[in-house]
């Protein structure tokens, strides 16, 4: 079982605005990076750090993160953000690095 | 820019062993660290292993510990996953990925298109 937990999917009508909430004790004190991965297409960074986007990913997508818990949101939803989203991060008992089980997020 | 290519996926069948390769393009390979990253079928992504720059620093997911060795070569720019013992459960798509940080934040980039393994008899 990971131990970064995600829900496994959540929906979003065209434009409007969706969360994406990635939980586990390690977020306390490491930042989660999130991943955007589309079928048959290599996985891609959409968010590191406490609110970091990396170059060429829209201003729609921003990030935060509260206690255990971290936060992708997506603020005007385009077709084309349709994908699974992943988080990851540095962990401390365990595995060194771990991702989240995935959402599946339907537009 | 920053690029990295997987290769070296194939068929193999329980127990034997493959070799895969990230050849990386576009930054110094020398001052990174790399992991590699798999995906299952119908699964989600699942982190493998991490090498440091230097190689002084590896670590394994438990679920190949003991069984699959990271290595690099800075001359020629390459890393490397050597898997033993291939089960049917490492059945996947493995991804190389470069190693960046600031502070207490960790994230990969690039990735490359991965190179597929299917372990069966």
């Amino acid at each position: 079982s990971s131990e970064l937990t995600q829900d496994p999917a959540v929906s979003v009508a065209l434009g409007q605005t969706v969360r994406i909430i990635c939980r586990g004790d390690s977020l306390r004190n490491y930042n989660a990076s999130w991943y955007q991965k589309k079928p048959r297409q290599a996985p891609r960074v959409v968010m590191y750090g406490e609110n970091n986007r990396p170059s060429g990913i829209p201003d729609r997508f921003s990030g935060s993160r509260s206690g255990n818990t971290a936060s992708l949101t997506i603020t005007g939803a385009q077709a084309e953000d349709e994908a699974d989203y992943y988080c990851n991060s540095r962990h401390d008992n365990g595995n060194p690095w771990v991702f989240g089980g995935g959402t599946k997020m339907t537009v | 820019q920053a690029q990295v290519v997987e290769s070296g996926g194939g068929v193999a069948q329980p127990g034997r062993s493959l070799r895969l390769s990230c050849t990386t393009s576009g930054f110094t390979f020398s001052t990174f660290g790399m992991h590699w990253v798999r995906q299952a079928p119908g699964k989600g992504l699942e982190w493998v292993a991490v090498i440091s720059h230097d190689e002084d620093y590896k670590r394994y997911a438990d679920s190949v510990k003991g069984r699959f060795i990271v290595s690099r070569d800075n001359s020629k720019n390459i890393l490397y996953l050597q898997m033993n013992n291939l089960r049917v459960d490492d059945s996947a798509i493995y991804y190389c990925t470069r190693d960046l940080r600031i502070s207490t934040s960790t994230w990969f980039d690039p990735w490359g298109q991965g190179t597929p393994v299917t372990v069966s008899s």
